[in-house]
């Protein structure tokens, strides 16, 4: 399909691990990134993966991806309440253009 | 901060009215975008400019008007808006031709049109 896709909502505890996935469009795309919004606020980059690498891991965040699929995940470990937010998976189409998921609602419970 | 500002926050405009959208990057880049965000929707790309050109848009109705008078300022000029118009109005900026080309996001204009 043309959308890139992610589920809408996900629920978590404080302290749990949240796995945010996500199905990219273009097998030819070259970057991969997941934005992060906040309330109120504009998209924060949040990490990218080249899609010559099959895993990143930046302090608590890991991405994971597996290009026969065309499929991205975004792990964050020892979820805090402050992470609760919009997560987005986005894909580089080409030189200027980035195609992006609807946005993943993450919730974190105490 | 992300380096990427807009002005107004908040924005309410009956029908009727003209008003403008503006973006500012202090990043040095070369590449700046429209987006629309609506709730539960992916983000729609509106409008691409790079190196002061526009190079894209997607079939966004003339109602909206962009303008890119230098590499570090964007407009959106509206007119005659909807109420479907309603929605969070994101401006972005990128280097092009850098490896990653990620695109750093402002903190949006909440449009709501009466």
């Amino acid at each position: 399909g043309e959308d890139v896709e992610q589920s809408l909502f996900l629920s978590v505890r404080e302290g749990d691990s949240s796995v945010i996935n996500c199905t990219y469009t273009d097998s030819s795309s070259t970057y991969l990134y997941w934005y992060k919004q906040e309330p109120g606020a504009g998209l924060q980059l949040l990490t990218y993966i080249f899609s010559n690498m099959d895993m990143k891991q930046d302090q608590r965040l890991t991405v994971l991806l597996n290009k026969k699929d065309k499929h991205l995940s975004l792990r964050i470990a020892d979820t805090q309440t402050g992470d609760s937010a919009i997560y987005f998976c986005a894909e580089k189409v080409n030189n200027n253009d980035m195609r992006f998921g609807a946005g993943t609602r993450l919730t974190v419970k105490p | 901060e992300t380096g990427v500002t807009q002005t107004p926050r908040h924005l309410v405009m009956g029908m009727t009215n003209k008003k403008s959208l503006k973006c500012e990057q202090h990043l040095g880049h070369n590449a700046m975008y429209w987006y629309k965000q609506s709730a539960k929707k992916p983000l729609e790309l509106m409008f691409v400019y790079s190196l002061e050109e526009r190079v894209e848009n997607n079939s966004v109705p003339s109602r909206f008007s962009p303008e890119c008078p230098n590499s570090s300022h964007l407009f959106l000029h509206l007119h005659t808006l909807q109420p479907e118009d309603s929605a969070l109005y994101l401006c972005a900026s990128s280097r092009t031709g850098t490896s990653g080309g990620e695109q750093f996001f402002g903190p949006g204009t909440r449009l709501t049109v009466l």
